[in-house]
């Protein structure tokens, strides 16, 4: 079955520091991508996607690239704010599924900016 | 402007007392989701509709129903809670659930729900 699979958290970093969180996945199809976010308290939010191969989504300083070759989908952004502290969540959804447009979720992985 | 709307924000029910959380959305999509989600881990999904056909995941327990009377409207009744159901419920929509079309899909706040 499908599945995604991020590194675990916590990552703490400083202020303006560069941040990758790796995202690797298995489907059966040719999945959609995406980064979701989550602060304290909050539903999730959608940060970027990417929906074929060499795709690069990209939203507030953040970038991650569909790289089908590597089954991977890394998050990136260039210097972080505290603001940037909150769960992100990588996802898949895979098209041959028969109904639903159901989302797989990696396990989360929860990131501190310090000042 | 919110789009996915649950409510109440919060909610605490007694122990085997049934407990209904509800979610609207306003962007029209044919398909809605509940997720359960415990701390510190990833969403689980529940079930979801597409349009009215209800579409339950193998592992979702009994106790746990949904009623969608509209489009707009989706609700998460829990028949008996315990303990264990203690957690963020999740609701999010999307535009449609098959085929190549895979649009995001967008979340409510959601409802952090406790069990005393």
């Amino acid at each position: 079955g499908d599945s995604v699979t991020q590194m675990e958290g916590p990552v703490t970093l400083s202020e303006e520091a560069f941040l990758t969180i790796n995202c690797t996945y298995t489907a059966t199809g040719y999945p959609s991508l995406f980064w979701y976010v989550q602060y304290p308290g909050e539903g999730l939010q959608l940060l970027l996607k990417a929906t074929k191969a060499d795709d690069k989504g990209s939203n507030k300083g953040f970038e991650a690239t569909y790289r089908k070759e590597t089954t991977s989908f890394h998050l990136e952004k260039g210097s972080v704010q505290v603001s940037d502290s909150a769960v992100y969540f990588c996802a898949l959804s895979d098209p041959i599924k028969a109904a639903g447009n159901k989302l797989t979720f990696g396990g989360g992985t929860r990131v501190l900016v310090k000042p | 402007d919110a789009m996915v709307i649950q409510n109440p924000r919060y909610q605490v029910t007694q122990f085997g007392k049934p407990v209904t959380l509800s979610c609207s959305q306003t962007l029209n999509h044919n398909v809605m989701y509940w997720y359960q989600q415990k701390s510190s881990q990833a969403p689980k999904l529940l079930f979801h509709y597409y349009d009215k056909d209800f579409n339950n995941e193998a592992d979702t327990p009994d106790n746990f129903q949904s009623r969608r009377p509209n489009t707009s409207f989706c609700f998460l009744d829990i028949r008996s809670p315990g303990l264990g159901d203690a957690a963020m419920y999740l609701c999010a929509t999307s535009r449609d659930g098959t085929g190549a079309l895979n649009t995001e899909a967008f979340f409510g706040q959601g409802t952090r729900l406790t069990v005393v």
